[in-house]
């Protein structure tokens, strides 16, 4: 059974930085495309970064693109999402969901970890 | 990378059929058959319903389908049920690793 947990979320101040985590377990990690996709009440889901299988091939939403960082560790089976200046805009609930392949789509999601940036 | 376009609302009476529109551009939705759709209950993650456009993943409702016109896919559910009540969104892959969601679209059943 396909499994990924989020973790790393909370609440931090506005330009502080997170770093989340997800592992995952149930598959061939190192076989698939990983993503993060966030949630907010105002806009619906966003794609906020992707990584290819052997992070040869990283894509990133203009709205994070030089602020967050998308890596993995394929001998941990763990994704990873360091974020660095945050914003008001960037409180959401973080989703890790599993590619079919390589960038095509999102097979199967996480539960989510929940970020809020406030002063 | 602006959002793709769904309508904000829809909405339909059990056993009837609605259609949910999801367009886009030549640079995603009408250039790559990489189109998908999520429901999304409260408080639940989101869950693949159709993929590349009109494929159904294996365990979910054939009352669920998916199509594409140039550059606007579409999601028809069609016998209503009140479980179907959710939220549903598009994604299409855009180019240079990117992919990019709809608005979302609130489905109630009457």
């Amino acid at each position: 059974e396909v499994q990924l947990v989020e973790s790393g979320g909370g609440s931090v101040q506005p330009g502080r930085s997170l770093r989340l985590s997800c592992a995952a377990s149930g598959f061939t990690f190192d076989d698939y495309a990983m993503h993060w996709v966030r949630q907010t009440p105002g806009r619906g889901l966003e794609w906020v970064s992707g990584i290819s299988w052997n992070s040869g091939t990283i894509g990133y939403a203009d709205s994070v693109k030089g602020r967050f960082t998308i890596s993995r560790d394929n001998a941990k089976n763990s994704l990873y999402l360091q974020m660095n200046s945050l914003r008001a805009e960037d409180t959401a609930l973080y989703y890790c969901a599993k590619d079919s392949h390589d960038f095509d789509y999102f097979h199967y999601w996480g539960q989510g970890t929940l970020v809020t940036v406030s002063s | 990378q602006s959002a793709l376009i769904q309508p904000a609302s829809v909405s339909g009476s059990p056993g009837q059929s609605i259609t949910i529109s999801c367009t886009g551009t030549s640079s995603d939705v009408g250039n790559y058959n990489r189109v998908s759709w999520y429901q999304k209950h409260p408080d639940k993650a989101p869950k693949l319903v159709i993929y590349e456009g009109s494929e159904r993943p294996s365990g979910v409702s054939n009352r669920f389908s998916g199509s594409k016109s140039v550059n606007t896919a579409s999601l028809t559910i069609s016998g209503l049920q009140a479980e179907d009540e959710a939220d549903y969104y598009c994604c299409s892959y855009a180019g240079s690793s990117t992919l990019i969601f709809g608005g979302g679209t609130k489905l109630t059943v009457l």
